[in-house]
């Protein structure tokens, strides 16, 4: 089975810097997708960014990119030029190609962005 | 983002009590999911609908019991319920259940006591 660690509970970032959170993943498959979701104080979970495990290129979106390590088995978001409305917790999920719907969730990071 | 609605937004039972929690989605979408939300937990998948059909039910207990009239609304009757099951329900949907991207509501905050 899948599974999902996110071994950073907290994390701390002054506004305007870059802060980068953790992911790693255990699987035996060769195709998957991972994804970093949002859930601010709204508790709406919004999809941050999404990386195909075939493609070599790190997904970038604005101020958020992805070093999706493959080998290692790692996904970590880097957040740059951080905003306080980035504050929220951030989970980092896996979901194989094989299985449908199934999305394996880690425990998620809570960010806060301080002044 | 308004694309999936849930209802009520907070929720206070009984053990006894029967109540039910509302999704619905104004995207189009074919699939709909139910997740549980507990403090320091991943979130855990209970039940997955494809075209109005259950396809999936992750061993969850039969005091939850979903529901799902048409491919825009999805229910998640609750009664007697137990204290642990206290957490925040969320409900998703993808165009179908192979979509690798799922959108979410924002959740229905249940206690129970």
């Amino acid at each position: 089975a899948q599974t999902v660690t996110q071994s950073q509970p907290e994390m701390s970032v002054q506004e305007a810097e870059t802060v980068t959170l953790s992911c790693t993943y255990d699987t035996s498959e060769s195709d998957y997708y991972l994804f970093w979701y949002k859930q601010p104080p709204s508790r709406q979970m919004i999809l941050v960014i999404r990386q195909e495990a075939y493609k070599q290129q790190n997904a970038t979106e604005n101020r958020f990119s992805v070093n999706f390590q493959k080998a290692a088995k790692s996904f970590s978001l880097k957040i740059s030029d951080s905003q306080l409305g980035d504050a929220a917790m951030y989970f980092c999920a896996y979901r194989s190609t094989g299985t449908a719907s199934k999305l394996t969730f880690g425990t998620g990071t809570r960010l806060q962005v301080t002044l | 983002e308004t694309g999936v609605t849930q209802t009520p937004r907070h929720l206070v039972m009984g053990m006894t009590n029967k109540k039910s929690l509302k999704c619905e989605q104004h995207l189009g979408h074919n699939a709909m999911y139910w997740y549980k939300q507990s403090a320091k937990k991943p979130l855990e998948l209970m039940f997955v609908y494809s075209l109005e059909e259950r396809v999936e039910n992750n061993s969850v207990p039969s005091r939850f019991s979903p529901e799902c009239p048409n491919s825009s609304h999805l229910f998640l009757h609750l009664h007697t319920l137990q204290p642990e099951d206290s957490a925040l329900y969320l409900c998703a949907s993808s165009p179908d259940t192979t979509w690798e991207t799922q959108y979410f509501g924002p959740g229905t905050r249940l206690l129970v006591l």
